[in-house]
């Protein structure tokens, strides 16, 4: 079967910084996901990483180590803006009984003033 | 482009009516996905096609089915609704540099 876990809950001050840990157990490793999705809105797409190591695109880092099944998501100078929902999703090969993308059930982050 | 668009944006039910939920994507996307959210459940694959023609089923395909008669539009129906649809369902295609999934905005489901 496949499995991410991911907290359900964080919070984090205003300017501060916060890692997002997510992880997995999954069969036929494709590639690792960060999407970001505020309430009422669709997920949008934050990262990928499909070999190990950090990732950074602006204030937003993605780091992946697939010998340990683990990613986090590191995000620096936290605005009110980066409260969201923070979800983790694992591209397998779809084979029988898998599908193409398994989703954590995501990390609230709650950034306070 | 209007990337990926969904219709409607909400919709109330009575159990066992029937309906259809519309995807359509203007990026010339081989690969279509319909998922539920729910709270505390995450996103969960119902099914997925990879290129028009074909479908096929994820993680929770019982109670609905899909067609891909076009490449630039995924359907999704329930053929006699249950309030255990109650779901926001979200649409997606697969795309870009990377591969990633572009979302629709959603459709908010309530049976009752």
């Amino acid at each position: 079967g496949q499995n991410i876990d991911q907290p359900t809950e964080m919070t984090a001050t205003e300017g501060a910084i916060v890692q997002i840990n997510c992880t997995y157990q999954t069969s036929g490793f494709n590639g690792l996901f960060w999407y970001q999705q505020h309430a009422g809105e669709a997920p949008t797409f934050l990262s990928y990483n499909v070999l190990d190591g950090l990732e950074e695109k602006g204030r937003f880092s993605s780091f992946l180590s697939r010998s340990k099944g683990y990613s986090y998501l590191l995000l620096k100078e936290l605005q009110m803006k980066d409260s969201a929902s923070y979800l983790c999703a694992v591209r397998v090969w779809p084979t029988e009984g898998n599908t193409p993308l398994v989703f954590g059930k995501g990390t609230r982050l709650s950034v306070i003033a | 482009n209007a990337g990926v668009t969904q219709t409607p944006k909400f919709r109330v039910l009575k159990t066992g009516q029937s309906m259809t939920l519309l995807c359509a994507q203007d990026m010339n996307h081989e690969y279509m996905y319909w998922y539920r959210q729910d709270p505390g459940m995450g996103l969960r694959l119902i099914h997925y096609s990879v290129g028009e023609g074909t479908t096929a089923k994820g993680e929770v395909p019982d109670g609905y089915n899909v067609s891909r008669l076009k490449k630039q539009n995924f359907l999704l129906g329930l053929e006699s609704a249950a309030p255990s649809q109650t779901s926001v369902y979200f649409c997606a295609s697969l795309g870009g540099q990377t591969y990633e999934q572009y979302f629709g905005p959603g459709t908010r489901l309530t049976v009752t």
